[in-house]
């Protein structure tokens, strides 16, 4: 069974700052998608990024982008210039292209300090 | 463009109560899903839907059933509540469960006493 693992369940930054949180993930698949999503208090879902494993560009999406190590099956999200609005549970998640089930990990709860 | 309506957003039961979380899009989607999220746990999977009058088993199925008998709705049943089905129930959509976007609901927090 697929496994996504973030191992940080608890994270926080300086506003303006710059944070990295990890994932994870076990898959014996070559072709498959990593996402992060984020929930904000209230409790909503909001994709944030997407990365395809067989594009080896990280994906990029204004103060966030990846960093995709398909050796080492590590899915980290970095966000710069950190805003107070940035305050949510992140979770990564992953699905193999052969599959239907998107797994999730166990969240990293980020704080934004001003 | 109402998305993924969830209701209800609340609800307490009693153990042993029966319950149906329904679940609507409007976006013509083809897979829903339904996962509950408790605390270190992050979001698992209950049941999902690849098309109308086809649903399999997630991870966490046991005391919840589904059905999809039209495009638009996927209701999940709780036939006998337990204290352990006290969690957040999401329900999301997706045009193709291959690397598209999820269309969450507004989730629904279930108590069970």
């Amino acid at each position: 069974a697929q496994t996504v693992t973030q191992s940080q369940p608890e994270m926080s930054v300086q506003e303006a700052e710059t944070v990295t949180l990890s994932c994870t993930y076990d898959t014996s698949e070559n072709n498959y998608y990593l996402f992060w999503y984020k929930q904000p208090p209230s409790r909503q879902m909001i994709l944030v990024i997407r990365q395809e494993a067989y594009k080896q560009q990280n994906a990029t999406e204004n103060r966030f982008s990846v960093n995709f190590q398909k050796a080492a099956k590590s899915f980290s999200l970095k966000i710069s210039d950190s805003q107070l609005g940035d305050t949510a549970m992140y979770f990564c998640a992953f699905i193999e292209t052969s599959g239907s089930r998107l797994t999730f990990g166990e969240g990293t709860q980020l704080t934004v300090n001003p | 463009n109402a998305g993924v309506t969830q209701t209800p957003k609340f609800q307490v039961l009693k153990t042993g109560q029966s319950m149906t979380l329904q679940c609507a899009q409007d976006m013509n989607h083809e897979y829903m899903s339904w996962y509950r999220q408790d605390p270190g746990m992050g979001l698992r999977l209950i049941h999902y839907s690849v098309g109308a009058g086809i649903t399999d088993q997630g991870e966490v199925p046991n005391g919840y059933n589904v059905s999809r008998s039209t495009t638009e709705d996927f209701p999940l049943r709780l036939l006998s509540a337990a204290p352990s089905q006290t969690s957040v129930y999401f329900c999301a959509s997706s045009y193709s469960i291959f690397g598209e976007k999820l269309f969450f609901g507004s989730g629904t927090q279930l108590s069970v006493l």
